[in-house]
């Protein structure tokens, strides 16, 4: 079975711009939830969905938006980049029940 | 806040087995210890997981006092490629979609 596969690795946008990754679950997977990993911060939640809906959400302003379609996958986006998103930003999916989360190999975002 | 405290750093050498301890004093009944570990850059990679009884899998055993208040990881035979850092998470699993909590982790670094 194929595992989290996130779109693109690597990406280098400049402060104002907006950016959107893009993740495809486990098959079965119903759920997918975002983190963002920094060196000061570590790893932080963003906000999960599960059948399309937003389920929970971390402690991130409101440039940070989400969604999910119908076949699980999702897409993240950051509007008005700023220096201090800077980050590789994960997802994980699961069945939608509480089970192990499994992880993508995550974007590196960069922002100039 | 993460509900572990690990010690930052580790070394192990290599061919020698790898104890990771967690400490886990305000765990719940219902809340199960997952092991993750992140090689540089990558994303994070599922280990195992138990709620009361020791775990093993074809990665590590895991070792969880009978107070549940603490944990040990074991890597029975450590290789140069086990070199991450390792999280311990606790995490209502099953029905419940509480997001995970990661700490600082442990460093180890496995030398030849």
């Amino acid at each position: 079975k194929a595992g989290v596969t996130q779109t693109p690795r690597y990406l280098i946008k400049t402060r104002g711009q907006q950016v959107t990754l893009s993740c495809s679950p486990i098959s079965g997977h119903r759920s997918v939830s975002w983190y963002q990993q920094t060196p000061g911060q570590g790893l932080q939640f963003l906000f999960e969905y599960f059948s399309e809906t937003q389920r929970n959400k971390g402690n991130f302003p409101g440039r940070f938006s989400g969604r999910q379609f119908s076949n699980s996958r999702s897409e993240m986006n950051v509007s008005t980049l700023e220096l201090g998103d800077s980050a590789l930003y994960l997802c994980a999916s699961d069945s939608g029940e509480g089970d192990t989360q499994y992880f993508g190999p995550g974007t590196r975002l960069t922002v100039l | 806040d993460a509900k572990t405290t690990q010690p930052p750093s580790m070394d192990c050498a290599e061919g020698r087995a790898a104890n990771l301890p967690c400490n886990h004093s305000t765990i719940s009944g219902n809340e199960y210890v997952y092991w993750y570990r992140q090689i540089h850059s990558q994303g994070p990679q599922y280990i195992i997981h138990g709620l009361k009884n020791n775990e093993t899998n074809e990665m590590a055993s895991l070792i969880i006092t009978e107070d549940r208040k603490s944990s040990t990881l074991i890597l029975p035979h450590a290789t140069l490629r086990d070199t991450a850092v390792y999280y311990c998470i606790v995490r209502v699993a099953r029905y419940n979609t509480d997001k995970l909590i990661f700490g600082t982790g442990t460093r180890l670094q496995v030398f030849p």
